[in-house]
């Protein structure tokens, strides 16, 4: 299964919403996470299950979607969501979007 | 709290050999499957094999299959992946990752990684 994520950067300002998207080869079901990547730190599960959100992840991240295609939003940026965003269908990884603030 | 570390990365010849070990401390670590999920410089994330609660049960991506082999000590905590043939490819930071209950592998714990790097 190849999982494919757009956009590759997305520059956003800081309270304003950022939506990320992941679509999988063929269907997943809800089969899908979210993981969050700051510089020379190790990745950090945001959601599991396609929506539910991990223990300790703030409000404002939230996923969406079944089947073949995934949303992640950021509802109101902060200047601490700057990082690279993976989705991830069991041994398959997206290339990351990398979120980046205006 | 939930930790892992991980040790023994190092710079290796091409063709060389390695084990990498994870020490797992602060939750019952015989009740979890392991994972290690591998990055190459600058690049994403890539998952390298899995193992189930008892060792009994492994899976590794194509690429390193005969090559990199997961294994774990319940009586220790500890995970490990002996690494064999390695290829310049195979250079990348190297994570211990816990896998949520429930067969999908959401990993909730990530160690803070280390280095492999294969060159002449």
């Amino acid at each position: 299964i190849v999982m494919t994520q757009s956009p590759a950067t997305l520059s956003v300002s800081p309270g304003e919403r950022a939506t990320l998207s992941c679509r999988a080869s063929r269907g997943v079901g809800s089969r899908l996470a979210w993981y969050q990547q700051k510089p020379g730190q190790a990745p950090r599960l945001l959601i599991y299950d396609a929506s539910i959100r991990a223990t300790g992840i703030p409000a404002r991240f939230s996923g969406s979607g079944s089947g073949t295609d995934f949303t992640l939003t950021i509802s109101s940026l902060q200047s601490e969501d700057s990082a690279v965003y993976y989705c991830q269908n069991y041994g398959a990884f997206g290339q990351g979007t990398k979120v980046e603030i205006k | 709290e939930v930790r892992l570390v991980e040790s023994g990365g190092d710079l290796v010849q091409p063709g060389g050999s390695l084990r990498l070990s994870c020490a797992g401390s602060g939750f019952t670590f015989d009740i979890y499957w392991m994972s290690w999920v591998r990055q190459a410089p600058g690049k994403g994330l890539e998952w390298v094999a899995n193992i189930n609660e008892d060792g009994s049960a492994k899976a590794h991506v194509d690429s390193v299959k005969g090559r990199l082999t997961i294994s774990r000590d319940n009586a220790k905590n500890s995970l490990y992946l002996q690494m064999s043939s390695l290829r310049v490819e195979d250079t990348a930071v190297y994570y211990c990752v816990r896998d949520i209950p429930g067969g999908a592998s959401y990993f909730d714990a990530w160690g803070q990684g280390t280095l492999v790097t294969v060159s002449s």
